[in-house]
């Protein structure tokens, strides 16, 4: 199976600051990489998919990029809802999905 | 508007199975596939399997191969996982999550809609 790797587990930053976080697969994925935000307590919610296609109500301080191997999500300008924890998860091997393990981003 | 609904709470004795039911609304049930996830306490996001609501094809994940089945009604546009011989490490929150895609040189898929995930507690 596909192991997604994530860096780095966790992130501290302020509101205004523009973050980078990376998601590394163990084999070439293409562009089959999606991002998806955890608030504590709520399901997962999408925020990029394809890569760099960002989903339909999401602000457009996130962004991802990436193929390959290594993708990256970034936020351009943190805002205090942003605080959670993100994932990324290939598609790839479809349908053996597989999740990174999560980049919490602290204040 | 889309929705996935899931059953309630559950607390089970080591051994024994749980079935979480994952109520579709808002779309054409058997257009798209559907996932289970789940999340023990502190912990990521684990992938267990996937079933096709149109054919009932299922895929699973190794780790819980033998011991979970996932099915589809489409009559009631529920979805169903079922996991036997539970023990401590189950204990978690389950979440189902619907499967789109998008074709543009390939086919490209990911989760846009997620259940509110169901507590499931394993202990004697």
């Amino acid at each position: 199976d596909i192991q997604m790797t994530q860096s780095p587990s966790s992130l501290s930053a302020s509101v205004g600051d523009r973050v980078t976080m990376t998601c590394r697969a163990s084999q070439g994925i293409s562009n089959y990489l999606n991002w998806y935000q955890q608030r504590p307590g709520k399901a997962p919610k999408l925020l990029i998919y394809a890569a760099s296609s960002l989903q339909s109500g999401v602000p457009s301080r996130f962004s991802g990029s990436g193929s390959g191997t290594d993708f990256t999500l970034t936020i351009s300008s943190l805002q205090p809802e942003d605080f959670a924890t993100y994932y990324c998860q290939q598609s790839f091997g479809t349908p053996r999905y597989t999740f990174g393990q999560g980049t919490k981003l602290e204040i | 508007q889309v929705q996935l609904v899931q059953s309630g709470a559950e607390v089970q004795k080591p051994g024994a199975s749980v079935k979480v039911s994952c109520k579709a609304s808002g779309y054409t049930f058997t257009t798209y596939g559907l996932i289970w996830v789940r999340q023990a306490p502190g912990q990521g996001l684990e992938w267990m399997g996937w079933i096709s609501t149109y054919s009932g094809t299922t895929n699973y994940s190794p780790r819980l191969q033998g011991r979970v089945t996932m099915t589809a009604d489409t009559s009631t546009t529920t979805a169903y996982m079922e996991l036997r011989s539970l023990r401590s490490d189950d204990t978690a929150v389950y979440f189902c999550a619907r499967e789109n895609w998008i074709a543009v040189a390939g086919t490209s898929y990911y989760f846009d809609y997620w259940g509110q995930g169901t507590l499931v507690t394993v202990s004697s």
